[in-house]
């Protein structure tokens, strides 16, 4: 079973629409990290947002928000008003504790989101 | 203000050779992680270094080791390529602890054939 499962594979919208990006994750663990990160054709990762497992306040960032609710295990990913610059793959993470401190995260498959003009 | 730089951004391998990839942290930053990631997939963990030591390691065989040096900067080996080798791999660096998240390079990009 995967650990971070995004399920959508491809998500395409038009412009100003509202899209929501789904990520579920599965960890025995009471303390862990959840990340959102944005890969645009370029390559490199951007860093969106992270969660600790004790903070399940939502967050909102601009036309960004962030849905985190253990009861479902679910941390998703709403992007308001969408525009053609937030065409990019974007990757939910988990990172979970492996002893003496250390954490190892886990990468979802990712969400491809094509927004047209 | 620079961020994480990765050098080469492209290379070609025979399979059965062995690669170095460089990686430079963003300024400030002391933690350095390697992902390898296939087409079409997520970044795989492969290791992260702090003050010079691997401090965790992911599901990759003893083929990938690393090196992180006084200035930070590190180097991701990889012996025997194998065709499977063949994906991207990013570079990430970050100061803090787990909590911080991660500033990641362009990748390079390595084609074993």
């Amino acid at each position: 079973a995967q650990k971070v499962t995004q399920a959508q594979t491809e998500i395409s919208v038009v412009e100003k629409e509202d899209v929501t990006l789904d990520c579920v994750y599965e960890t025995r663990d009471t303390t862990y990290y959840l990340f959102w990160y944005k890969q645009p054709p370029s390559g490199e990762l951007v860093f969106l947002i992270r969660r600790n497992s004790f903070d399940e306040q939502n967050e909102i960032s601009g036309r960004y928000s962030w849905n985190f609710q253990k009861s479902t295990s679910s941390f998703n990913f709403t992007i308001t008003a969408s525009q053609v610059v937030d065409s990019a793959v974007y990757f939910c993470a988990l990172s979970e504790p492996i002893g003496g401190g250390s954490y190892i995260p886990t990468f979802g498959r990712g969400t491809s989101l094509i927004v047209h003009p | 203000d620079a961020g994480v730089t990765q050098s080469p951004t492209h290379l070609i391998k025979t399979r059965g050779q062995q690669v170095t990839l460089r990686c430079s942290p963003k300024s400030g930053h002391d933690t350095v992680s390697w992902y390898q990631q296939a087409l079409g997939q997520g970044p795989q963990f492969i290791f992260q270094y702090y003050e010079e030591e691997e401090r965790q390691r992911g599901n990759f065989p003893d083929r990938f080791s690393g090196h992180q040096f006084p200035n930070y900067s590190s180097e991701l080996n990889v012996n025997a390529l194998l065709l499977g080798d063949s994906a991207l791999y990013l570079c990430a660096s970050r100061y803090g602890g787990e909590g911080y998240g991660y500033t990641f390079g362009s990748g390079t990009r390595l084609t074993v054939v």
